[in-house]
């Protein structure tokens, strides 16, 4: 079975800083990874997407997220915080011969200006 | 292109009353569909996943239920609402099984 950790319920950073949101996983197969993005009130938009191709992979809005196998880890990372990233983000985990996907808890990004 | 659709977008109801959600697919064919609820700070459960019409199945025990009546339908009822079936309720689909677009959702809150 598969599932991920995310590490951290809130962060806040500046505007201009280092955004950092931080996913691990687990499964017994190799893994599909992905980020969603969800701002109030909305559905899940999906930021990108790892399935065994490259290992760092570039999504919209300037994100990107790096998986390592041998740390179990997909952080997203953007290098310039904009006041538009502040949303709620979910990594989550595929595994290959599932119908589903297992969510981590989510992580609340805050931009301050 | 591909749009999901879900109704109502938001939604009162009693305790002990019925409930029915509905999620519609357009442009594609024979999709996976997916219910999701998100409650308060505690991110996204899997209700139910359909991989074709009638083929419903339930991840979690509850008094909720789903069907799929056609290939681009997807209905989430119940016949008495809990309080804790308060939340916000997401359909998805997939075809390639790889990742999943989401619908709009449907704030629940039941009094």
């Amino acid at each position: 079975a598969q599932s991920v950790t995310q590490l951290g319920s809130h962060v806040s950073v500046s505007e201009g800083a280092l955004v950092l949101l931080r996913c691990n996983y687990s499964s017994s197969v190799p893994p599909y990874l992905f980020w969603y993005v969800q701002y109030p009130n909305q559905g899940l938009q999906l930021l990108l997407k790892y399935t065994s191709a490259a290992t760092l992979v570039k999504g919209i809005n300037g994100f990107e997220a790096e998986f390592k196998k041998s740390e179990t880890s997909f952080h997203l990372t953007k290098p310039s915080a904009h006041m538009s990233d502040a949303a709620e983000y979910f990594c989550a985990v595929r595994g290959g011969n599932n119908n589903d996907m297992r969510f981590g808890a989510g992580t609340r990004l805050t931009v301050k200006p | 292109s591909q749009t999901i659709h879900q109704w109502p977008a938001t939604l009162v109801q009693p305790v002990g009353s019925p409930l029915s959600l509905e999620c519609t697919v357009e442009g594609t064919s024979n999709p996976n569909l997916y219910w999701y609820r998100q409650a308060a700070g505690r991110g996204l459960q899997l209700l139910f996943y359909s991989v074709g019409i009638g083929q419903i199945s339930s991840e979690v025990p509850q008094n909720l239920s789903a069907s799929r009546p056609q290939d681009r339908q997807f209905i989430l009822s119940s016949k008495k609402l809990l309080l804790s079936d308060s939340g916000f309720y997401l359909c998805a689909w997939s075809v390639d099984q790889i990742f999943s677009f989401f619908g709009p959702g449907t704030r629940l809150t039941v009094l």
